[in-house]
């Protein structure tokens, strides 16, 4: 079965930049695109972007671009993403998702406090 | 940039009851839409897609539709399980999801 595996929580401090991998399994991993969404605590969610799995070709959110780096890993089925200058405002659960968001990994907890 | 506008943002439902939430798209987003239903610390469950299709596994009691830019999602004889928040998202032109709609229990 389809599954998205995400890294565990992350700590930082403003300034510095994390990696979040979401590792899929139970299909051929070029298959379906990665898109990565943003929820704020007990808030709506929004959109970062999509990775072509295949290709590497990504699209981003206007608001996301120079925020997040996407990339991936084919030889590990794993994708990435970078969120980098951190701020306070960046503390939120990020989530990979595929296959028209059918899927979602767990989610991811990043914190950024000093 | 498309905006979907989602209402209500909560609602006071009644188990039994028939509960209809409503996104509005800015522009023409076609069949386009998924909604999504979200459990306190639980990532989000796709319910419909292509504005009237039923997920996988979805209860029957769940269902998409269409009018022009409103898309809604009804929820006919609520039960206690379907208390939880619920998100469009519209994936014609890039992809943005509505504020969400939080469901509470009277």
């Amino acid at each position: 079965q389809v599954q998205l595996q995400q890294s565990g929580a992350e700590l930082a401090k403003p300034g510095s930049s994390v990696k979040i991998s979401c590792k899929a399994s139970g299909y051929t991993f070029t298959s379906y695109y990665i898109s990565w969404i943003k929820q704020t605590t007990g808030q709506g969610l929004e959109y970062i972007g999509y990775i072509n799995t295949g290709s590497g070709g990504t699209n981003y959110n206007e608001k996301f671009k120079g925020k997040a780096t996407l990339t991936v890993d084919k030889s590990s089925s794993t994708a990435f993403m970078q969120l980098s200058s951190l701020t306070p405002d960046d503390s939120a659960v990020y989530y990979c998702a595929n296959k028209g968001f059918a899927y979602w990994g767990q989610g991811t907890l990043v914190t950024v406090s000093s | 940039d498309i905006q979907m506008t989602q209402s209500p943002s909560s609602m006071s439902v009644s188990l039994g009851d028939t509960v209809t939430i409503t996104c509005r798209a800015s522009q023409d987003v076609g069949i386009y839409v998924n909604w999504f239903q979200q459990k306190p610390g639980k990532s989000p469950r796709r319910m419909i897609y292509r504005a009237t299709n039923l997920a996988d596994g979805v209860p029957s009691r769940f269902s998409g539709s269409r009018s022009g830019s409103d898309y809604s999602l009804t929820i006919s004889s609520l039960e206690s399980e379907d208390v939880a928040d619920y998100h469009c998202l519209q994936y014609d032109e890039y992809r943005t999801f509505g504020g969400g709609t939080k469901l509470e229990l009277k």
